[in-house]
């Protein structure tokens, strides 16, 4: 079985201030890795995802993310958030070889002017 | 249409009344899925189609919950005898193939807010 954990279930951030979102799972099979985001009254949109090769990913609106194997984290980043970055931001694993997606329970962004 | 769609987008209904959701997935998606987020349990998976088959329901919450796909496309997602735990927003997913060891991006719909009284 798979279980994702997302540390903070919100982070208010100033803007133009750096920010990261952790996310550590557990699995006994190998996984792929994503971030997605729900802005209000919105649909789920895949940020980004890691599936293989280079450990550090970079995704929309200027979010990045590191898979750690050793530590079975995959944290986003961003070195500068703006108002329109407050949404609900969802870290969620696939099992390799199956198809449904495993979610953490969400980090709530604000960001305060 | 240009995404996942879902209807209604609102439903209230009346503890013990049954309640149909219906998913359009985007045109040509083979793969369908079904999700629920709910304040208490957060976002779990629920049920997965591929063509009309469903290869993996275990995320069905009880024999209350089913789904059914036709012409592998639309869905409907019916609970019968609604109970207040079972209000939350149910998501709808689809995507291209859905192969296993592939990897196919899951589009979502805007969801339907279930409330039960």
């Amino acid at each position: 079985a798979q279980s994702v954990t997302q540390l903070d279930s919100q982070v208010p951030v100033f803007e133009e201030a750096p920010v990261e979102l952790r996310c550590n799972y557990s699995s006994s099979v190998s996984v792929y890795l994503f971030w997605y985001v729900q802005y209000p009254n919105q649909g789920l949109q895949l940020l980004l995802k890691y599936l293989s090769g280079s450990t550090l990913v970079k995704g929309i609106n200027g979010f990045e993310a590191e898979f750690n194997k050793s530590q079975t984290s995959f944290h986003l980043r961003k070195p500068s958030v703006h108002i329109s970055d407050t949404a609900e931001y969802f870290c969620a694993v696939r099992p390799q070889g199956a198809q449904k997606l495993v979610f953490g329970q969400g980090t709530r962004l604000t960001i305060n002017p | 249409g240009a995404g996942v769609s879902q209807s209604p987008s609102n439903k209230v209904t009346e503890k013990g009344k049954d309640v149909e959701l219906r998913c359009d997935p985007i045109s040509g998606h083979t793969a369908l899925y079904w999700y629920r987020q709910s304040l208490g349990q957060g976002l779990e998976f629920l049920i997965y189609f591929q063509g009309n088959s469903a290869p993996d329901k275990s995320g069905l919450p009880s024999d209350r919950f089913s789904a059914e796909r036709t012409g592998g496309s639309v869905s409907t997602l019916t609970i019968q005898r609604t109970q207040q735990e079972d209000s939350a927003v149910y998501l709808c997913a689809s995507s291209s193939a859905g192969n296993r060891g592939s990897y196919n991006e899951q589009f979502f719909g805007p969801g339907t807010r279930l409330t039960v009284l």
